[in-house]
């Protein structure tokens, strides 16, 4: 069945960058656009961007970029986010979600990691 | 991009209906049927309920259902159950190969 499982919590200090991953497992990695999505403390959901792991293109929201960076690595079928210069409105947790090719909703989702931005 | 507008919060008792409304623009919701509707518990990873506006994925129950009309798309529950407590979020489409989530809605099972 499929899984996507993330790294664990981190805490980070303000203007650090912090990277979690996400990997895939029980279907073909490179069939399924790899998304990010974060959620606030108490607030809702926020979509940050997807990566195709099949290419490497990425896409992001326009209040992210220059921040983000969004890699994969095909042969551990992992996905990456990596955020930079945090702030402590960054302390939110971080899922990914898989969407397929050409598709548009988010029907398998990683448990999510805790990113917490404190000095 | 500005987040959908639902409501903070839907109530019901046991075995009634309720519906959770989703308002965009012609930019997302309006202009394409690609709205999806996830549930989530607390502490919990988003569930995947509805997508493109009303189709249901293997295992969700048939009391889910969506629709849209305009720049507004809704998600209505028949036969509340207790297990339905939860947010509900909508998200669309919204151009350029980017998304756009609603604020959320809390369902309290009364």
């Amino acid at each position: 069945q499929v899984h996507l499982v993330q790294s664990g919590a981190e805490v980070k200090k303000p203007g650090a960058s912090v990277k979690v991953s996400c990997k895939a497992s029980g279907y073909t990695f490179t069939d399924y656009y790899i998304h990010w999505v974060r959620q606030a403390p108490g607030q809702g959901l926020e979509w940050m961007g997807w990566i195709n792991p099949n290419s490497g293109g990425t896409n992001s929201a326009q209040r992210f970029q220059g921040r983000v960076t969004m890699t994969r690595d095909r042969s551990i079928s992992t996905a990456y986010l990596e955020l930079s210069s945090l702030r402590s409105d960054d302390t939110a947790v971080y899922f990914c979600a898989r969407v397929v090719t050409r598709g548009t909703h988010f029907d398998y989702w990683g448990q999510g990691t805790l990113v917490s931005v404190s000095s | 991009q500005s987040a959908l507008t639902q409501p903070a919060s839907v109530s019901g008792s046991p075995g009634q209906s309720i519906t959770i409304s989703c308002t965009g623009t012609s930019s997302d919701v309006g202009n394409y049927n690609f709205v999806s509707w996830y549930q989530q518990h607390p502490g919990k990873a988003p569930k995947l309920m509805i997508y493109e506006g009303s189709e249901r994925p293997s295992g969700v129950s048939n009391r889910f259902s969506g629709s849209k009309s305009g720049n507004t798309a809704s998600l209505t529950i028949s036969g509340l159950q207790a297990e339905d407590e939860a947010d509900y979020y909508c998200c669309s489409y919204a151009g350029s190969f980017t998304f756009v989530f609603g604020g959320g809605t809390k369902l309290t099972v009364l």
